[in-house]
């Protein structure tokens, strides 16, 4: 069946660092979501990306769909602690392992 | 702006017995979703609806069996429940199925003990 990875599974950075996770799928995705989990809360949607290639922003998050779209990338550029979280991609209804990210002040 | 309400938001039940779980999605939206995550996991998915029909359906045990009313309400309902079981449900809803914004709620944690 269809498998989602996300790399790194944890990091650690140090306030105003920067931090990226990658999301690749076994298959072609129609479509790819990403997800925020903060500690003890529920997944929060932050963005959908639909074509090949397409990149969007977000104030200091930066999306990216692969040319292949069965990969994306998620950067965040000078960490802040309000970043804190589980960031999951989705594709297809299946979750990623996720990533969780720790800045430290 | 209303939310995704799931009840209740704690359960815990003793081995082999029963539980419902309850999902009133967000007004409008007649796709809901229900996720399991075990304690530092991702949300595995278990089974969606839309308008109340099984739309599509994931890793649900055979003792699971889930529905949706005509209200757009959904239910999760759980039988001999196993120490395995423990975990946070979450439901999601989306104004559409397929690659839409899917709205978390609270979740409910359940303890099976």
């Amino acid at each position: 069946g269809q498998q989602v990875m996300q790399i790194p599974q944890y990091q650690h950075v140090q306030e105003g660092e920067d931090f990226t996770t990658y999301c690749n799928s076994s298959t072609t995705l129609s479509n790819i979501q990403w997800y925020k989990q903060r500690p003890g809360g529920h997944p929060v949607f932050l963005i959908q990306l639909v074509k090949s290639g397409e990149v969007k922003k977000q104030k200091r998050l930066t999306f990216q769909f692969g040319e292949a779209k069965k990969n994306s990338s998620l950067h965040i550029t000078a960490t802040q602690t309000t970043d804190v979280g589980t960031y999951f991609c989705t594709g297809k209804l299946i979750f990623g392992q996720g990533t969780t990210l720790q800045v430290k002040p | 702006a209303a939310g995704v309400i799931q009840s209740p938001r704690h359960l815990i039940k003793e081995k082999r017995e029963t539980a419902t779980l309850k999902c009133y999605p967000i007004p409008r939206h007649d796709t809901v979703y229900w996720y399991q995550q075990g304690p530092g996991q991702d949300p595995q998915f278990l089974i969606s609806f839309y308008e109340k029909m099984q739309s599509d359906k994931g890793s649900i045990p055979d003792r699971f069996s889930a529905q949706q009313f005509s209200d757009y309400h959904s239910e999760l309902n759980m039988s001999s429940l196993e120490l395995g079981d423990s975990a946070l449900y979450f439901c999601a809803s989306s104004p559409r199925t397929g690659g839409v914004e899917q709205f978390f709620g609270p979740g409910t944690r359940l303890t099976v003990l």
